[in-house]
């Protein structure tokens, strides 16, 4: 079955500093990954997908993530935090069909941006 | 723009109680599901469907049934409501594997 591990539940960055959060799957097909947001009392809102082709995806916000098949992973980073960057961050990977059978989350990361 | 709707931001119901969560999109998706939301767990998969008429469990269906009689509506049905399903229950639709999935704002239900 597959699984997705995000590490850290909480994550605290400055202002202006590196974004990382991680997460780590177990699959035994070819993944589809997703990165979405959620702010507070809102639904979620996707950031950036992988399927196929390129390792290094780009999406909104000034984030990315670059899928590594041999460590399992798919990173997302931005190279300067902003206030408004502050939520809960989930990975989630494409059950069979892409995600047509549903996506399995991560337990999310809550980002905290200080000043 | 894309939009899903859920019926209610916020719902408190008594224990024993049957609930019904309504979601609709007017996207003309072929695909919709129900998670449930909880501190800690991430979001959980209840069920899923393909097509009107259609369903399929999610990882947690116990306690829960779906009903999809027209393809933009997706209804998520509590039986019987107890305190263990108190939780933010989240809408989603996608037109077809490997795209996004797009999100209602949630219902954030409390059973007393």
């Amino acid at each position: 079955a597959q699984s997705v591990t995000q590490l850290g539940s909480h994550v605290s960055v400055s202002e202006g500093a590196l974004v990382l959060l991680r997460c780590n799957y177990s699959s035994s097909v070819p993944p589809y990954l997703f990165w979405y947001v959620q702010y507070p009392n809102q639904g979620l809102q996707l950031l950036l997908k992988y399927t196929t082709g390129a390792t290094l995806v780009k999406g909104i916000n000034g984030f990315e993530a670059e899928f590594k098949k041999s460590e399992t992973s798919f990173h997302l980073t931005k190279p300067s935090a902003h206030m408004s960057d502050a939520a809960e961050y989930f990975c989630a990977f494409g059950n069979s069909g892409g995600g047509a059978d549903g996506l399995t989350f991560g337990k999310g990361t809550h980002l905290i941006i200080q000043p | 723009d894309v939009k899903v709707t859920q019926s209610s931001r916020y719902l408190v119901k008594r224990t024993g109680e049957k609930v019904f969560l309504e979601c609709v999109q007017d996207m003309d998706h072929e695909n919709m599901f129900w998670y449930r939301q909880d501190p800690g767990l991430g979001l959980r998969l209840i069920y899923f469907s393909y097509d009107v008429k259609m369903k399929e469990k999610g990882d947690i269906p116990e306690g829960y049934s779906v009903s999809r009689e027209k393809k933009e509506r997706f209804s998520l049905i509590l039986e019987s409501a107890s305190t263990n399903q108190t939780s933010m229950y989240l809408c989603a639709s996608m037109v077809g594997g490997g795209n996004e999935q797009f999100f209602g704002p949630g219902t954030r239900l409390t059973v007393l």
